[in-house]
């Protein structure tokens, strides 16, 4: 079965950076791309971007493009995702997963706490 | 950027009636919309996607409807279980974004 798991909690400081990883199994993960999907405290999800499982191309929300940058690991098959320049409003449950458009499989969440 | 405006914010009924949430698109995303249930500390589940299709394991009660602009989420008998936020979600092909309505909470009176 399709699994996603990704790294544990953080913690970080007004304008500091923050990685996310996501393991994927249970498919061929150059077969499909993973989206990355935040969601801050009592608000809706919110699209990130996402990354191709096959040749690492992207397409990230316009929002985020200067402070984002998404990459895999076609042999752990992992995903990662990066957010620089972090501030309070980027508190939030990150998400990956798995496709571009509709999204089937999530991963379990990672929640980033940005605090001074 | 395309909004997608749900309403109503909050729905409250009783076991076994019908619910319907609707959704708004601020200009036409033709079939692409996405239905999306949430529960409390869980990750979004896909309900219904390209407007009308059945995600994989999803029970009969759910439907969609809709095209261009509007569309909606039937549940045809509410169960206890059904109690949530539902999302709506489009993707647009430019610029090629997704984006989420701001949900409607479904309650069980």
């Amino acid at each position: 079965q399709i699994q996603l798991v990704q790294s544990g909690a953080e913690v970080k400081s007004p304008g500091a950076s923050v990685k996310v990883s996501c393991k994927a199994s249970g498919y061929t993960f150059t077969s499909i791309g993973i989206s990355w999907v935040r969601q801050a405290p009592g608000q809706s999800p919110e699209w990130m971007g996402w990354i191709s499982g096959d040749n690492g191309n992207t397409n990230y929300a316009q929002k985020f493009q200067d402070r984002v940058t998404m990459r895999t690991d076609r042999f752990t098959s992992t995903a990662y995702m990066e957010l620089r320049s972090l501030r309070s409003a980027d508190t939030a449950t990150y998400y990956c997963a798995v496709g571009a458009t509709n999204f089937d499989y999530w991963g379990q969440g990672t929640l980033v706490t940005v605090s001074s | 950027e395309i909004v997608l405006t749900q309403s109503p914010v909050t729905l409250s009924l009783s076991p076994g009636e019908r619910a319907t949430l609707s959704c708004r698109a601020s200009q036409s995303v033709g079939s692409y919309l996405a239905w999306y249930q949430q529960k409390p500390g869980q990750a979004p589940r896909l309900l219904i996607y390209d407007a009308f299709n059945r995600a994989t394991g999803i029970p009969a009660r759910f439907s969609g409807s809709g095209s261009g602009t509007d569309f909606t989420l039937t549940i045809s008998s509410l169960e206890p279980e059904d109690v949530a936020v539902y999302y709506c979600q489009q993707r647009s092909n430019w610029p090629p974004e997704l984006t989420f309505g701001g949900g409607t909470k479904v309650e069980i009176k």
